[in-house]
């Protein structure tokens, strides 16, 4: 299995500009989730999906952020119009539960500098 | 509420000795633990899970942990550091009621010297 997929895996753009970044996730996952990681606040969960579905985008920092799961296997986050406090490395992670015991798996991440 | 904690911001370990990277933890239910390891640019990689029984739970590249109920903790260890297992360490707890949340803690730098 190729694991999860993330690109880019580095952005650099310029602040007032429009962000979107791309995960595959495991082929039979049902659940996905996007993640920001920062030096400040650590690991954030963004919004999770399960079956394609948002279920909790309350860690969605304010309306600049959407995201989308048109199908299983992809998964959209756009930041727009994106500000210097939006870099981050932000991560995508899939299982095949949301819940119980199933652990989560990792993209390589995409680092985002706005300037 | 539920929450991790990982004291340590960082330890050091000089190769070949044993190491261990606290976690303790504060559910209201029974508690689902994992250990995550990042390397340096990289994502994080699953590294071991206790969902019931053997409070002892092995899992990749040799590490292990042992899950203590009357202490609420959930520390990773390995009998032997190799300089290559120098990373971040995440610990997370999900209570059994949960339907997905997972709680992470803050991460402990492992420096191993050779």
């Amino acid at each position: 299995d190729a694991g999860v997929i993330q690109s880019p895996r580095h952005e650099v753009t310029e602040m007032g500009q429009e962000v979107t970044l791309r995960c595959k996730p495991i082929s039979g996952h049902n659940s996905l989730f996007w993640y920001r990681q920062t030096m400040m606040r650590g690991l954030e969960l963004l919004i999770y999906f399960n079956n394609n579905v948002p279920i909790d985008d309350s860690g969605m920092p304010e309306d600049r952020f959407s995201a989308k799961m048109p199908n299983a296997s992809f998964s959209t986050l756009k930041i727009q119009p994106s500000e210097p406090r939006d870099s981050a490395v932000y991560f995508c992670a899939s299982s095949r539960g949301g819940g119980g015991a199933y652990e989560q798996y990792f993209g390589p991440g995409t680092r985002l500098t706005v300037t | 509420a539920q929450s991790v904690a990982q004291p340590e911001d960082q330890v050091n370990v000089a190769e070949g000795n044993p190491l261990t990277v606290k976690c303790t933890y504060s559910v209201s239910g029974n508690p689902y633990l994992f250990w995550y390891v990042q390397y340096p640019n990289r994502g994080l990689q699953f590294l071991l899970k206790y969902i019931t029984g053997d409070n002892l739970v092995k899992g990749s590249y040799g590490f292990e942990a042992e899950f203590n109920k009357s202490q609420t903790s959930f520390h990773l260890k390995k009998p032997s550091a190799l300089v290559s297992d120098s990373a971040l360490y995440f610990c997370a707890v999900r209570d059994e009621g949960s339907n997905y949340q997972l709680i992470w803690g803050a991460g402990t730098k492992l420096i191993i010297k050779p």
